[in-house]
């Protein structure tokens, strides 16, 4: 059964620590992202990877950094940089034609 | 830099009713993709546009792509409750890289 999966669902951060999201597909995508959204708001992009070992900044890169060890994984590290962090984190996937298929979300709360 | 807008950004429609969500882009763009979000869960994919006077439709729900005037719409025929949500579109904004930029969606209510 192919997917995309993300871990964990909920997320709670203490100030000035470092969390990791998860993000796995196992439909043998080359391209990943990485959007943040906020209530009410469309989404963001943070981070991208169109092939293994590369990524590229989105339009709110700061206060975040990934990777791209392996093609299936492409996990998310919000730092103590991010000053707003609390937020829906979805990750997703796309096809050679271009479409994107996201994840089931990691909700982020800063406490 | 491609701006996206959607309108409008709340709609509360009857049952049975027909009505259209707007989507404007400010940029050329080859292809636009519209989204549905249940509250609190993950974006599915609804449509893909490809090209100029593209036309795609599933069930109650119908899209088309005007590249000329940059813009697409998502028609809503006969509303059932099912249909609530919010509703996104996306533009490609040119590339190899196939970003996209989103609008900030159109949440439907759909009443009895």
């Amino acid at each position: 059964d192919g997917g995309i999966t993300q871990s964990p669902k909920y997320l709670f951060r203490k100030e000035g620590q470092n969390v990791t999201l998860s993000c796995e597909q196992n439909l043998n995508h080359d391209a990943m992202y990485w959007y943040r959204q906020d209530p009410g708001q469309g989404l963001r992009l943070i981070y991208y990877s169109q092939i293994v070992n590369d990524f590229q900044k989105g339009d709110i890169a700061e206060g975040y950094s990934v990777s791209r060890e392996k093609k299936e994984s492409f996990p998310l590290t919000v730092t103590s940089a991010q000053k707003n962090p609390t937020a829906f984190y979805l990750c997703a996937s796309r096809t050679s034609g271009g479409t994107q298929y996201f994840g089931p979300g990691t909700r982020l709360t800063v406490l | 830099e491609l701006k996206v807008e959607q309108n409008p950004l709340f709609l509360s429609m009857q049952e049975g009713k027909n009505y259209t969500i707007y989507c404007n882009y400010s940029t050329t763009s080859d292809r636009l993709y519209w989204y549905r979000q249940d509250p609190g869960k993950s974006l599915e994919s609804l449509f893909v546009l490809l090209s100029n006077g593209a036309v795609k439709q599933e069930g109650r729900l119908m899209a088309s792509l005007d590249t000329k005037a940059r813009l697409s719409t998502l028609h809503i025929t006969a509303a059932v409750h099912d249909l609530s949500a919010t509703y996104f579109c996306a533009v490609h904004s040119g590339g190899s890289n196939y970003k996209l930029t989103f609008g900030k969606g159109t949440l439907l209510t759909v009443n009895p």
